[in-house]
């Protein structure tokens, strides 16, 4: 699989790759994270959430990684699809009526 | 099942001019929210609502004005655009009054100011 640093912009990955998308977050009182995929032209959907007294969680063919003591959060994709492409984006929980979302990462799937 | 619907999807405004993008949700949402996603800036919030007759700021509320008067309505208005404001703005709701849960968004708005 392929992995990208933090706060990198762009991910290209090879079909049937793992892809790992990695974020930072910036408040370590932060009690909530989620991960949302945005499709070209479209609005953000909903991937999976993690709240901060678990470190792992899974979904369908994601799993997301909270390290609260590096304030770092991963998506994990298996075996990335054509239709994984897409801008990701995880977010805090700031306050109970906030998200601070991140930059997003664009991720490009390869024939 | 319309979900999330936002319009106009595409408008262009000269500086100064005023509009209004509309949002409606058919998903009985308490929680109601405008983004603005700028190139490599994610997601931003501007105002949002936690039911009918509730408004409160976010990020970034200069030059923008809500109201909400219906549950399933939440407009958002530009008094005098501004090119710093071109930008694709999205609805997003939730259930519940916080805003933090699973957001469901509109398709956006994508909004250039000359």
């Amino acid at each position: 699989g392929e992995s990208v640093g933090l706060h990198l912009p762009t991910l290209s990955v090879q079909e049937g790759d793992n892809s790992i998308i990695n974020c930072a977050y910036s408040n370590s009182a932060s009690d909530y994270f989620i991960w949302y995929k945005q499709e070209s032209g479209k609005g953000p959907q909903f991937i999976i959430d993690i709240r901060s007294n678990m470190d792992k969680r899974q979904g369908q063919r994601v799993t997301v990684l909270l390290n609260k003591t590096v304030k770092h959060l991963s998506l994990q994709i298996a075996a990335t699809q054509p239709g994984d492409s897409a801008v990701y984006f995880c977010a805090e929980r700031l306050n109970d009526y906030k998200l601070s979302f991140g930059a997003g990462t664009t991720v490009t799937v390869r024939a | 099942n319309a979900g999330v619907t936002q319009t106009p999807k595409f408008q262009v405004l000269k500086t100064g001019q005023s509009m209004t993008l509309q949002c409606a949700q058919d998903m009985n949402h308490e929680y109601m929210s405008w983004y603005r996603q700028d190139p490599g800036m994610g997601l931003r919030l501007i105002h949002y609502s936690v039911g009918a007759g509730i408004t409160d700021q976010g990020e970034v509320p200069n030059g923008y004005n809500v109201s909400r008067s219906t549950t399933e309505d939440f407009p958002l208005r530009l008094l005098s655009a501004a090119p710093s404001q071109t930008s694709v703005y999205f609805c997003a709701s939730t259930t519940g009054v916080s805003g933090t849960g699973e957001l469901f968004f509109g398709e956006g708005s994508r909004l250039t100011v000359l």
